[in-house]
C-alpha cells in the first residue's frame, strides 16, 4: 500500500539556520497529491502547503517544497528558521481517485535562540 | 467558521467500558474522518464517512463504530476499551473526497484507558 517516510524524530536548529525536513513516498497512483501539515502545540494540525505538479515549487509562509516524482520526494525547506517554526510537521499523501490520506510519522522541529 | 470541534479534549476510561467521542463541523463538508495518533507513530485512519456512507479500515473494522446523524456531527464509539486504545483521536473533515482537498482537523481527544 501507499506509504510516507519522513525525517525521523526530532530536528533541532538554531534560529536563522536553514530548515530541511525530508519526505519520500511510495504509491501506486501516478498523480498523487502531497501535503505538509503543521501541528503547533495546543492547536489543531493545519495545512502548510500541497502539490501535485512535478518539479514545480510551491510556497507558503516562508516554507517551500517541490514534488519530484522521479525520486518520489517532497522535502520541506525554509531558508531561515524562526523560533515560531517549532512544531510537529507531517508529510502526507493522497492518491488521485483515492480517499485515504496516508501520513508519515511526523518530524518535530525545535528551533532555539 | 473553519473549525472542527471535538469533545471532550481529555477522556479517562476504564478497561472494558464503552467510550464515545464526538466531532462536529459547520462547513457543510461531505467527508469526515477519524484518525488514531500514538506517540512517534503516524496518524492512522480508522474510518471515514462520505456523506452517509461509512467506510472502515480493514484492520480496525471490529474495534471502532461510528455514526453520522447529520452532516455536521460524527461520533467514534469503542464498545469495550482496552489499554491499547489509549491514544489521541483526531477528527478531520474535507469538502469532498477529491485528491486536492485538504483536511481540517480538530484539536483531538486524548483518551487514557486505565
Amino acid at each position: 500500500g501507499d506509504s510516507v517516510t519522513q525525517t525521523e524524530g526530532l530536528v533541532t536548529l538554531t534560529e536563522g539556520l536553514p530548515v530541511m525536513l525530508n519526505c519520500t513516498y511510495q504509491t501506486i497512483y501516478s498523480n498523487p497529491f502531497l501535503f505538509w501539515y503543521v501541528h503547533y502545540l495546543n492547536e489543531s494540525p493545519r495545512l502548510l502547503l500541497k502539490s501535485s505538479t512535478d518539479n514545480k515549487r510551491t510556497e507558503h509562509q516562508g516554507f517551500h517544497a517541490t514534488l519530484h516524482k522521479s525520486s518520489s520526494s517532497f522535502h520541506l525547506q525554509k531558508s531561515s528558521a524562526q523560533l515560531s517554526d517549532s512544531a510537529l510537521y507531517y508529510c502526507a499523501l493522497k492518491g488521485t481517485g483515492g480517499y485515504k490520506v496516508v501520513f508519515g510519522s511526523g518530524t518535530r522541529l525545535l528551533v532555539s535562540p | 467558521d473553519t473549525t472542527v470541534k471535538q469533545n471532550p479534549r481529555y477522556k479517562l476510561a476504564r478497561v472494558g467500558k464503552p467510550v464515545n467521542l464526538i466531532c462536529s463541523q459547520t462547513m457543510n463538508h461531505d467527508t469526515m474522518y477519524w484518525y488514531q495518533k500514538k506517540p512517534n507513530q503516524a496518524p492512522k485512519l480508522l474510518l471515514f464517512y462520505y456523506d452517509k456512507i461509512l467506510n472502515r479500515e480493514a484492520d480496525t473494522f471490529e474495534k471502532f463504530q461510528s455514526s453520522r446523524p447529520n452532516n455536521s456531527f460524527c461520533s467514534l464509539y469503542i464498545g469495550s476499551a482496552g489499554l491499547e486504545y489509549s491514544a489521541m483521536y483526531l477528527c478531520a473533515s474535507s469538502r469532498d473526497r477529491a485528491a486536492n482537498e485538504r483536511l481540517f482537523f480538530g484539536h483531538g481527544t486524548k483518551l487514557s484507558v486505565l
